[in-house]
This record gives C-alpha cells, sequence and structure tokens, in this order.
C-alpha cells in the first residue's frame, strides 16, 4: 500500500524559509509525478505546485513563483518543497499527493505557520 | 486559468435520502480524446482528501457505488443515491486538464439534519 508522510511544518517569520519533506513508500516512486496542495485550516484546497517524473519539469501556482522550488530525489523517494519569503498567506498545512491528477494518494499533511 | 465553481455551498441530507452536488468550470474540461478531466473528492473531518470520482464518472478504486459522477463539458455533478452518516464531510471537485495549472471547487460541506 502506498504512503506518503511529510514533515518539516513549523512556525516561521515572515520573510523566512521553511522546507518541507514528503517520503513516499509502498510505490516505484521515480514512475509518478508528485504534487503538492495547500489548505488553509476550515478553507477549501489549492494546488501549489507539481513537479515531473525525473524531476525535469516543474509547475507552479503563481503567487509562489519566484519564492517556491518543488524538487524530486528518486533515491531518497522524497519530494521537497522549498518556500522562502515566506507571507502569512502561505500559512496552511501542505498535503504531498501522487500523481498530477487523479490523487489516490495523500499525506497526512503538515502545518505551516507563517506569523511574526 | 480555469476557474471552478460549486454548489450548494452546503447541504443538508437526511440518511437514506438521494443527494446532489454540481460542479461548473469556466473552460471545457472535455479533452480531444473523448474524456471529461474532471475529479471528486471528499474530505471528512479532520482527514486528507480521497478520491472518488476520476475523467467525470470513473469511480476510483474502493468507492461504494452509490457515488456517481456524470456531466460533460463544463457542468458536471456528483450524486449519492442513498447517503449514508460516514459520507459526511466536504466535496470538492477539481479540474484535471490543465495539470500545470490545477484548479479546485470550493467545496461543498455535506451534513446529515
Amino acid at each position: 500500500e502506498a504512503q506518503l508522510v511529510e514533515s518539516g511544518g513549523g512556525l516561521v517569520q515572515p520573510g523566512g524559509s521553511l522546507r518541507l519533506s514528503c517520503v513516499a513508500s509502498g510505490f516505484d516512486f521515480s514512475n509518478y509525478w508528485m504534487t503538492w496542495v495547500r489548505q488553509i485550516p476550515g478553507k477549501g484546497l489549492e494546488w501549489v505546485a507539481n513537479v515531473r517524473r525525473d524531476g525535469g519539469e516543474v509547475h507552479y501556482l503563481d503567487s509562489v513563483k519566484g519564492r517556491f522550488t518543488v524538487s524530486k530525489d528518486n533515491a531518497k523517494n522524497s519530494v521537497y518543497l522549498q518556500m522562502d519569503s515566506l507571507r502569512a498567506e502561505d500559512s496552511a498545512v501542505y498535503f504531498c499527493a501522487r500523481g498530477r491528477a487523479s490523487f489516490e494518494y495523500w499525506g497526512q499533511g503538515t502545518l505551516v505557520t507563517v506569523s511574526s | 486559468d480555469i476557474v471552478m465553481t460549486q454548489s450548494p455551498l452546503s447541504l443538508p441530507v437526511t440518511p437514506g435520502e438521494p443527494a446532489s452536488i454540481s460542479c461548473n468550470s469556466s473552460q471545457s474540461l472535455l479533452h480531444r480524446n473523448g474524456y471529461n478531466y474532471l475529479d471528486w473528492y471528499l474530505q471528512k473531518p479532520g482527514q486528507s482528501p480521497q478520491l472518488l470520482i476520476y475523467l467525470g464518472s470513473d469511480r476510483a478504486s474502493g468507492v461504494p457505488d452509490r457515488f456517481s459522477g456524470s456531466g460533460s463539458g463544463t457542468d458536471f455533478t456528483l450524486k449519492i443515491s442513498r447517503v449514508e452518516a460516514e459520507d459526511v464531510g466536504v466535496y470538492y471537485c477539481m479540474q484535471a486538464l490543465q495539470t500545470g495549472a490545477l484548479s479546485f471547487g470550493g467545496g461543498t460541506k455535506v451534513e446529515i439534519k
């Protein structure tokens, strides 16, 4: 059974940085795109970024372009989201999900709070 | 970018009764291959979202057959033939056509009357 486990969330000041990690198991990680989705607690879902199987193609939500970087390490079965220049509006639970769409597997999420 | 709009915002339901949620996209989700690139998800309280329907009408693995998806182009519907107590949560549609800029509907909260 596929499993995704996120980590790296926490409290950070505006303008600060965080690196989220998502470790995958139970499937051939190198064969899948991976996606990050976020959710402000009590609000809706928002797609953030995705990365191709080999890490060679990435896409971002407009509001995070230039600040967030998604990457994939197939040797470590991991996908990362480097978040720089964080803003209060980036505060959310961040989920990783398997695939480019039709997400059958999601992690449990990691909470990012941007506040002074 | 494609904008997804769901209705209603809130849906009180009676167990055993049917329920229906609508989803509209600002652009057609019908690909030239004949598939509609529309997913439905359910997020139960305190849980991560779970995939219910993909390609507009295909049930994901393990999803009960009381859930069905229909529609084409810009108008889609999720139907629950007989609501059960475990179906409460927030339902989201998501366009899967533009995979470089995915977008979700605002969500429909289903609760038991």
